[in-house]
């Protein structure tokens, strides 16, 4: 079965640390790759997601995320939280040949202390 | 821009009563999925429909059905709830050809089951 997993649930930082979220997936097939973000309260936003094409993606409010296909991982970073960035943080995988609907880790839980 | 619209944003209801959420995509999107986030879950997949006809199921209950309408809205219907039902149900769009299966995220119904 398709699965995505995501190695921490809770992170806390404080301001201007880095940040690196692990995601990895299941499978070897064709995927397209997502971060969200779910601020407390709020529904999903894309941060920036992957297709095809140049492996290292950058989104918005200065996150990334580098796809390496022989380790089947996505991780997103940041170079320096902001208090802001507190939320939660939602890898998510487009199995290609199993339809279109995206299959969501867990999900990680990031504190940012200002 | 026009984003996803869910109504209602919250329903509270008894147990064993039935439930009708609404979506409406984004203007000239042709696919609509349903998610389904419990308290402290990540999403998970419900349904979706391209064009008007079902085109993948997750795991619905069978108490639950969906559809999508000539005008592309579509609603979940929800029957003989149960308490565990009370989750946020999402619901995404996207356009089948823009290449990645970006899904659009709405604000979400915050379904409560007493």
């Amino acid at each position: 079965a398709q699965s995505v997993s995501q190695h921490n649930h809770h992170v806390i930082l404080s301001e201007a640390a880095s940040l690196e979220l692990g995601c990895n997936y299941s499978y070897g097939g064709t995927v397209n790759l997502f971060w969200y973000v779910q601020y407390p309260g709020q529904h999903l936003q894309l941060l920036l997601k992957y297709f095809s094409g140049d492996p290292l993606v950058k989104g918005i409010k200065g996150f990334e995320a580098e796809f390496i296909k022989s380790k089947f991982s996505f991780n997103l970073r940041k170079p320096s939280v902001q208090w802001s960035d507190t939320a939660e943080y939602f890898c998510a995988v487009n199995f290609m040949e199993y339809g279109n609907k995206l299959v969501f880790g867990a999900g990680t839980i990031l504190r940012v202390k200002s | 821009a026009a984003g996803v619209i869910q109504s209602p944003r919250h329903l509270i209801k008894e147990k064993r009563e039935t439930a009708t959420l609404k979506c409406y995509p984004i203007p000239r999107h042709d696919t609509v999925y349903w998610y389904q986030q419990g308290p402290g879950q990540d999403p998970q997949f419900l349904i979706s429909f391209y064009e008007k006809m079902q085109s993948d199921k997750g795991s619905i209950p069978d108490r639950f059905s969906a559809q999508q309408f000539s005008d592309y809205h579509s609603e979940l219907n929800m029957s003989s709830l149960e308490l565990g039902d009370s989750a946020l149900y999402f619901c995404a769009s996207s356009r089948r050809d823009s290449g990645d299966n970006e899904q659009f995220f709405g604000p979400g119904t915050r379904l409560t089951v007493l």
